[in-house]
């Protein structure tokens, strides 16, 4: 199946820094990105869906000026949040839908960003 | 609203076999998905069932009653390597994915 990669894998940082998150879609085009943050033992949440050339839709209760997200090309998508505190300490995760594989509406996931705020 | 139901939690022994249930209420209905999650890794597809009946790839089964809301996850010949929680999904008529808590299997020797 397709194949999706996200950077950095784990990242440690200072409460008010702002930490950058990359999603990658390796062999395909992906028009459409997804971003996840998932608490631990809770499910996925999705905070907004990442689309290429336009503005990403966020999710009600997800602050835009916190979470900023820039699809700027057909294969990658970045998540910036910016000045973060411990409580956004979560496991960040993108994923996208491959328009020209076989099964149009699945997702295909990358492998996630811990993400701790001290 | 929308509503993903699935157990919190089965146990299960190694070789036997085990019956993940999923009830749902959404608006639309494009698709029901299962996912595997191991701990402190990202999900990764299972099956995907659009139509009624049954999907039966290796070890594992898939099954969706549209009528009902309804769908199974099936796990045969059960590893220790299952042991993970395995989430299921249904994509609205908005083509979002909508998140179940998901359901943690303990497997057992």
């Amino acid at each position: 199946g397709a194949v999706v990669s996200q950077h950095p894998s784990w990242v440690i940082c200072k409460s008010g820094t702002s930490v950058k998150i990359e999603c990658r879609s390796l062999d395909f085009q992906a028009t459409t990105m997804f971003w996840y943050r998932q608490f631990p033992k809770q499910s996925l949440m999705l905070m907004a869906t990442s689309n290429e050339g336009s503005k990403a839709t966020y999710e009600q209760g997800v602050e835009k000026d916190k979470f900023l997200i820039n699809h700027a090309s057909l294969t990658l998508s970045t998540l910036t949040v910016t000045s973060a505190h411990p409580e956004d300490s979560s496991f960040y995760i993108c994923s996208a839908r491959d328009p020209g594989g076989p099964s149009y509406n699945e997702q295909f996931f990358g492998p996630g960003t811990r993400l701790t705020v001290l | 609203g929308q509503n993903i139901d699935q157990p919190t939690e089965m146990t299960a022994t190694e070789g036997a076999i085990v019956q993940i249930n999923c009830t749902y209420q959404t608006s639309g209905f494009n698709g029901l998905f299962w996912y595997q999650q191991h701990a402190g890794e990202a999900p990764t597809f299972l099956s995907y069932n659009v139509l009624d009946g049954l999907e039966e790839k290796g070890r594992f089964s898939s099954f969706l009653s549209r009528s009902k809301g309804y769908s199974y996850l099936l796990l045969k010949e059960l590893q220790m390597k299952d042991s993970a929680s395995y989430l299921c999904a249904v994509m609205d008529s908005n083509y979002q994915l909508i998140w179940g808590a998901g359901t943690k299997l303990i497997i057992k020797p």
